[in-house]
C-alpha cells in the first residue's frame, strides 16, 4: 500500500543536542509538509515542500529546519531542542498545490527532551 | 485571521447512541473543508472532503454536511471502535493553496 512513513516513531534526546527526524512516501506526491503537535493542540504547520522550493511559516523558530534530497524523503531537523519542542511531528502529503486535496499523514514521531 | 473552532472538545455517547460535532470556521474563501480521524498515538487519517454549502458526504456511520460557517460530522449509532479524536480542517483561498488550518479536535468515546 502506498503510504507516508516516519521514523523512528519515539525519538529521546538531550536539551540542546541536534536530532533528524525522518519521512518517506510511496505516493509520489509533489508537497510534503511538516506539523508539530502537542497534546490535545491542533496541528500546528511548520513548513512544507513543494518539490524542491521550500516554504517556511512565518512563526516557524530559526531552530527548526528541514532538508528534502529526493521526491520520496524529507527530514526535519531540530539544531539545539529545547523542553518546549517536546511534541509529536508529524509528516503529510498531497498531490500538488492548485486544488484543494486531502494530505496524507504518517503516524508520526513523538520526540521527547531530556 | 482565519479561524477553525470545534465544539465540543469530549463527548462520551452510549453505544448506539446518535450524536453530532460541530465545525464552526472563519474563512474569507474557503477552497475546502476536511474531516480527520485520529487516533491516540497515530497520525490523522482522511475521512471526508467538502467544497461547497450544501455538499454531504457518507462512510458507514460517519456523515458530514457543509453550510457557509460550519460543518457537522453525523454519527449514527456509533460503536466502541469510532472512539478517537476527529479533527476539522479548512484550506483557504487567501492562505494559498498548501496550508490547513486546523481545530483542535473533538476527542470522542464510545462506551459499550
Amino acid at each position: 500500500d502506498a503510504m507516508v512513513i516516519q521514523n523512528p516513531r519515539y525519538q529521546v534526546t538531550q536539551f540542546g543536542k541536534p536530532v533528524t527526524l525522518s519521512c518517506s512516501q510511496t505516493l509520489n506526491h509533489n508537497v510534503m509538509y511538516w506539523y508539530q503537535q502537542k497534546s490535545s493542540q491542533a496541528p500546528k504547520l511548520l513548513f512544507h515542500y513543494y518539490d524542491k522550493d521550500f516554504n517556511n511559516e512565518a512563526d516557524t523558530p530559526d531552530n527548526f529546519q528541514s532538508r528534502r534530497p529526493n521526491t520520496s524523503f524529507c527530514f526535519l531537523d531540530i539544531r539545539s531542542p529545547g523542553l518546549g519542542d517536546a511534541a509529536m511531528y508529524l509528516c503529510a502529503t498531497s498531490r500538488d498545490l492548485g486544488s484543494p486535496r486531502p494530505q496524507h499523514f504518517g503516524d508520526g514521531t513523538r520526540l521527547s527532551i531530556l | 485571521e482565519d479561524q477553525v473552532t470545534q465544539s465540543p472538545e469530549a463527548l462520551r455517547l452510549q453505544e448506539g447512541e446518535s450524536s453530532s460535532l460541530n465545525c464552526s470556521y472563519t474563512v474569507s474563501g474557503l477552497r475546502g473543508l476536511f474531516w480527520y480521524r485520529q487516533d491516540p498515538g497515530k497520525g490523522p487519517e482522511f475521512l471526508f472532503t467538502l467544497y461547497s454549502a450544501g455538499e454531504e458526504k457518507e462512510k458507514e456511520r460517519l456523515k458530514a454536511t457543509l453550510t457557509k460557517k460550519e460543518s457537522f460530522l453525523h454519527i449514527t449509532a456509533p460503536k466502541p471502535e469510532d472512539s478517537a479524536t476527529y479533527l476539522c480542517a479548512v484550506q483557504a483561498i487567501e492562505q494559498g493553496a498548501q496550508k490547513l488550518v486546523f481545530g483542535q479536535g473533538t476527542r470522542l468515546t464510545i462506551n459499550p
